[in-house]
């Protein structure tokens, strides 16, 4: 069974341009969920989509948002690009998005906002 | 507010020597404890979970963990580490609303 793909895996960006980031879910996953990784920061929940719907949402300014589409995938994008949003963006899919069933992540892509 | 704490940022160990890799959470309700394991340009992998029950949980690559109410603790541990187990790891906390709060991380460095 194939993993988690993320694309593209690195990204290199300017300030106040707008970048969308993929990811391929575990075949028959139907959550997906997006988190920010910095050094100072640690991992960050960003947010989480299930059959198509928004479930959960972490605390990051509207200047990111997603959606999932009928068949998982999902992207999420974030518009006017700080130098802050450099960061590593994870992916994660599960089966039912609770607690109950692992996740399982993607190699991340890595966003350079120059 | 829910939190995990690592207190080590870096850890290093010789090859064959135990590992401890301390954790400490915050969380009202009984917790949904985890750790993960990500290597290098590698996502995140899960070695082991705490729902309830035994608390002393055995997870993947020989690792485990036990849960402590009372030191509101989750450590993991294993005897003898291999070179191929350096990489950062992460506690984590599940909350009610499914969402998971991850610790900053420990990075573990092996000494041949």
């Amino acid at each position: 069974k194939a993993g988690v793909t993320q694309t593209p895996r690195y990204l290199i960006k300017t300030r106040g341009q707008q970048v969308t980031l993929s990811c391929s879910p575990i075949s028959g996953h139907r959550s997906v969920s997006w988190y920010q990784q910095t050094p100072g920061q640690g991992l960050q929940f960003l947010f989480e989509y299930f059959s198509e719907t928004q479930r959960n949402k972490g605390n990051f300014p509207g200047r990111f948002s997603g959606r999932q589409f009928s068949n998982s995938r999902s992207e999420m994008n974030v518009s006017t690009l700080e130098l802050g949003d450099s960061a590593l963006y994870l992916c994660a899919s599960s089966l039912t998005g609770t607690l109950y069933n692992e996740q399982f992540f993607g190699p991340g892509t890595r966003l350079t906002v120059l | 507010a829910q939190s995990v704490t690592q207190p080590d940022i870096h850890i290093t160990v010789s090859e064959g020597a135990s590992l401890e890799l301390r954790c400490n959470y915050s969380y009202g309700a009984t917790p949904y404890l985890f750790w993960y394991v990500q290597s290098p340009g590698q996502g995140l992998q899960l070695l082991l979970k705490y729902f309830s029950g035994d608390t002393l949980v055995q997870g993947i690559k020989g690792f485990e963990a036990e849960f402590k109410r009372s030191q509101s603790s989750f450590n993991l541990r294993k005897p003898s580490v291999h070179w191929s187990d350096a990489a950062e790891y992460f506690c984590a906390v599940g909350r009610g609303d499914d969402k998971i709060i991850f610790g900053k991380g420990t990075r573990l460095h092996i000494l041949p």
